[in-house]
């Protein structure tokens, strides 16, 4: 069974550029979940989407944002990329009603 | 916003010994989560505790909930390399997860 995936999983940016990451969840796991991962502010819980909608979302400007397709793939944009973006960026999925969170290996961002 | 604290930061313990991870968060819930991530790896799930009391093992390690006093546990028992991580408490509200700071712990042969 293929686990969470993510791509690209490692990419350098400059500053005010934009990226795109992906994420293709576990197959039948309808809700994704963003966290940026950084060493001085530990899993940032970004947002969360399920069946297209997005339920939840961090406190991250509106440089950040994501959308999720109908076969539950989610992309995640960060535009005017500053030097604090620079982080694993985690995605991580959950069967509906099931209580665990499963991660995928992560995209990590350099902003230069 | 709900907080999760976990103390120490920081576990340099010798091979053999025992140590308790703990993990504090602010309010009210009965679902709490263990996370294992590898240096550059991803995080990987070790335990979910879903009620008052509840008491999960698995190998060396053994995690436990208290939601009254909004504490949980993780015990490391005659530790080991291979237990070297960083480990992260997370507790759910509603569909968000919200992880505490981790414990990076280091076992000394």
């Amino acid at each position: 069974k293929a686990g969470v995936t993510q791509t690209p999983r490692y990419l350098i940016k400059t500053r005010g550029q934009q990226v795109t990451l992906s994420c293709s969840p576990i197959s039948g796991h309808r809700s994704v979940s963003w966290y940026q991962q950084t060493p001085g502010q530990g899993l940032q819980f970004l947002f969360e989407y399920f069946s297209e909608t997005q339920r939840n979302k961090g406190n991250f400007p509106g440089r950040f944002s994501g959308r999720q397709f109908s076969n539950s793939r989610s992309e995640m944009n960060v535009s005017t990329l500053e030097l604090g973006d620079s982080a694993l960026y985690l995605c991580a999925s959950m069967l509906a009603g099931a209580n665990v969170l499963t991660f995928g290996a992560g995209s990590r961002l350099t902003v230069l | 916003e709900l907080k999760v604290e976990q103390n120490p930061l920081f576990l340099s313990m010798q091979e053999g010994k025992n140590y308790t991870i703990y993990c504090n968060y602010s309010t009210t819930s009965d679902r709490l989560y263990w996370y294992r991530q590898d240096p550059g790896k991803s995080l990987e799930s070790l335990f979910v505790l879903l009620s008052n009391g509840a008491v999960k093992q698995e190998g060396r390690l053994m995690a436990s909930l208290d939601t009254k006093a909004r504490l949980s546990t993780l015990h490391i028992t005659a530790a080991v390399h291979d237990l070297s991580a960083t480990y992260f408490c997370a507790v759910r509200s509603g569909n968000q997860f919200y992880f505490g700071t981790g414990t990076s712990l280091t076992v000394i042969p």
